[in-house]
């Protein structure tokens, strides 16, 4: 299948700071990418859908100034947590759609984001 | 709006048990449905999907899963379970609304007892 590709697996910030998290798709081009957060033994919400040249769409109750979304390329987007709150820890994962109606999405391996 | 329910938190079997996960969606247009395994701290990655056709479809480890459209439902399967399967596993629809994206059920932790 389809290889998505997350960047940092891991990373660890002081309060304040700003993180960017990327995602890529290896071997095809994607025109949409999502953004999902995940709490601790939780399902995956929703954040944003990220589309190619254009503003991502965020889901209801997502700050889009805190969560700067940018898919500036077919193969690359990127999610940057501003001003990184403790309360903003927790894993994050990007997904990307082949295209196609019926198409999946394929997942990177997520990103564990630990605001101290 | 489309959403996912999933029946059950957590599922206990013993090894070489039958597993039964279930999930119930909705959706106002033909879904797109879907079962994921995720294994701690990893991403997803994908059992097997239904878009259209046959209602039955099987998928890597030896699972499989029923579209029934009269019940709105898509339960998981596997006739043996094996340690391994130890995992959460998340029921997930997408469909022509709202631009495919993938919308979660809150996800069922599937123990396998020795």
């Amino acid at each position: 299948g389809a290889v998505v590709s997350q960047h940092p697996s891991r990373v660890i910030c002081k309060s304040g700071t700003s993180v960017k998290i990327e995602c890529r798709s290896l071997d095809f081009q994607a025109t949409t990418m999502f953004w999902y957060r995940q709490f601790p033994k939780q399902s995956l919400m929703l954040m944003a859908t990220s589309n190619e040249g254009s503003k991502a769409t965020y889901e209801q109750g997502v700050e889009k100034d805190k969560f700067l979304i940018n898919h500036a390329s077919l193969t690359l987007s990127t999610l940057t947590v501003t001003s990184a709150h403790p309360e903003d820890s927790s894993f994050y994962i990007c997904s990307a759609r082949v295209e196609g109606p019926a198409a999946e999405a394929f997942f990177g391996q997520g990103t564990r984001l630990t605001v101290v | 709006a489309q959403s996912v329910t999933q029946l059950g938190s957590h599922v206990s079997v013993s090894e070489g048990a039958l597993v039964l996960l279930r999930c119930n969606y909705s959706s106002s247009v033909p879904p797109y449905l879907f079962w994921y395994v995720q294994y701690p701290n990893q991403g997803l990655q994908l059992l097997l999907k239904y878009t259209t056709g046959a209602t039955l479809v099987k998928g890597i480890n030896g699972f499989e899963a029923e579209f029934k459209k009269s019940e709105t439902s898509f339960h998981l399967t596997k006739p043996s379970a094996h340690m391994s399967d130890a995992a959460e596993y998340f029921c997930a629809v997408s469909g022509f609304t709202g631009g495919f994206k993938t919308i979660f059920g809150a996800g069922t932790r599937l123990f396998v007892k020795a």
